[in-house]
């Protein structure tokens, strides 16, 4: 079993729509949490940590579930420009990574 | 420099034979990782690096890969007699510590072979 999972997508969505990504680990002593954004053909940049208490940046909200070992990210009022591939990033001893989540919003 | 610089872009090398990645990480940071990310697949975790030691190299697919950081700094992902299933883009990130912080990804080493 790999230590990040993450929901296969793909997702397709029209644009305005609210979407939401799910990724379990398994190792209950990590760390940190982060969700990443990686464009085709580009390197993953960070889209925002996540913490215990849940937090929001404009139309991205992540949230945390330590019990169930459950990291999550809504995406509010869909853009054209958020359509990527979204992967969780859990730290323990090192950094892990999910399999990615591809995204398409559409007109 | 100001970001994590990767070298080569592209390469293409015929089966069998060895290729050299180069990592130059963020000036400072201490951390550095390497990752394989095949196509349609999330990075995949294959050695760590704090300083000059190597914490973590249990990624590592098979004896053929070998990386080092000599002088704590450059780091080179080394891959004897390749093969095809060695096809994949060749991720690099580094951090300061603690790895907490956002850890940032060098653009890659495309590495096809043919």
């Amino acid at each position: 079993r790999k230590e990040v999972e993450q929901d296969p997508g793909p997702f397709n969505v029209p644009e305005g729509a609210t979407v939401a990504f799910n990724c379990t680990y398994s190792n209950s002593a990590s760390q940190s949490f982060f969700w990443y954004r990686q464009d085709c053909r580009k390197e993953p940049k960070l889209l925002m940590s996540v913490y215990s208490s849940g937090n929001e940046d404009g139309r991205f909200t992540a949230q945390l579930n330590r019990a169930s070992q459950y990291i999550s990210l809504l995406i509010r009022d869909s853009k054209l420009s958020d359509s990527a591939t979204y992967l969780c990033a859990v730290l323990s001893n090192d950094m892990r990574f999910g399999a990615g989540t591809r995204l398409t919003v559409k007109p | 420099g100001a970001g994590v610089s990767q070298s080569p872009r592209y390469k293409v090398a015929k089966r069998g034979q060895d290729v050299a990645l180069r990592c130059d990480p963020i000036s400072g940071h201490v951390s550095l990782f390497w990752y394989q990310q095949a196509l349609g697949q999330g990075p995949e975790f294959l050695t760590y690096f704090q300083n000059e030691a190597q914490l973590d190299k249990s990624g590592l697919p098979s004896d053929r890969f070998f990386a080092e950081r000599p002088e704590g700094s450059v780091s080179t992902l080394k891959i004897q007699r390749t093969q095809q299933e060695d096809s994949a883009v060749y991720l690099c990130a580094s951090t300061l510590p603690p790895v907490g912080n956002t850890i940032y990804f060098g653009e890659g080493s495309w590495l096809t072979v043919v």
